[in-house]
């Protein structure tokens, strides 16, 4: 069965450092999201891209935060600097397209910043 | 806004008791609805969906009920196991021209005991 990949699965940081996370989406799907989930808590969107276009960013700490998908394909989140509150799992998520509801989860990179 | 109310955990059961994890939701439009679980250090794996007014999403024993008119979806299951413990998120998901992110619940803790 197809799954989303992503790496690393765990980091530890310390604050003002640069981290960036990578994902790959399931063969096939265009659409890939990237969630931020604070523990105890639901994800939250970060970022939506269509193909190699963003759809939706509100939701990104643009001054720090950056992701792109420069092929369509894979894509990389980066944060730089880091903060203590950025500790966090960042879930990378895809579809086959973004009219399609039922999205695929990767198994997550755990942030630790120090 | 959208949103998802799901009750606070944790819930604890013996195994092989019966399983109501309720959930609410509130939004603008039509949404389609999902349970996804996660198991401790790991990403979400969707357990089930439902995408239309009395749809029944269904598996792994696992089943939930789109109700229009209580604005609900509660999972339930018949005989929970200890392999059953983890977190489970109710989620919704609208189309629109900005994308279609999942709005989650803040999730429920179930812990199944011998």
């Amino acid at each position: 069965e197809a799954e989303v990949a992503q790496s690393p699965r765990y980091k530890i940081t310390e604050k003002s450092q640069a981290v960036a996370f990578w994902c790959d989406p399931i063969s096939g799907h265009a659409t890939l999201y990237w969630y931020r989930q604070i523990l105890g808590q639901g994800p939250e969107l970060l970022v939506q891209f269509q193909d190699e276009s963003v759809v939706d960013d509100s939701q990104l700490p643009k001054d720090r935060f950056s992701a792109e998908r420069l092929k369509g394909v894979d894509s990389t989140l980066k944060i730089q600097p880091a903060e203590l509150g950025d500790s966090a799992m960042y879930l990378c998520a895809s579809s086959l397209e973004t009219g399609r509801k039922t999205q695929y989860f990767g198994p997550g990179t755990r942030l630790l910043v120090l | 806004g959208n949103s998802v109310t799901q009750m606070e955990g944790p819930v604890t059961l013996s195994e092989e008791a019966f399983l109501t994890i309720n959930c609410t939701y509130t939004a603008t439009g039509y949404p389609s609805l999902f349970w996804y679980v996660q198991y401790p250090g790991e990403g979400l794996q969707l357990l089930l969906k439902a995408t239309k007014a009395d749809d029944k999403g269904s598996n792994k024993g696992f089943e939930a009920t789109y109700r229009k008119e209580t604005t609900s979806f509660h999972l339930e299951k018949g005989s929970v196991q200890v392999s059953d413990s983890a977190v489970y998120f109710c989620a919704l998901v609208i189309l629109t021209g900005g994308g279609n992110k999942l709005t989650f619940g803040t999730g429920t803790q179930l812990k199944v005991e011998l």
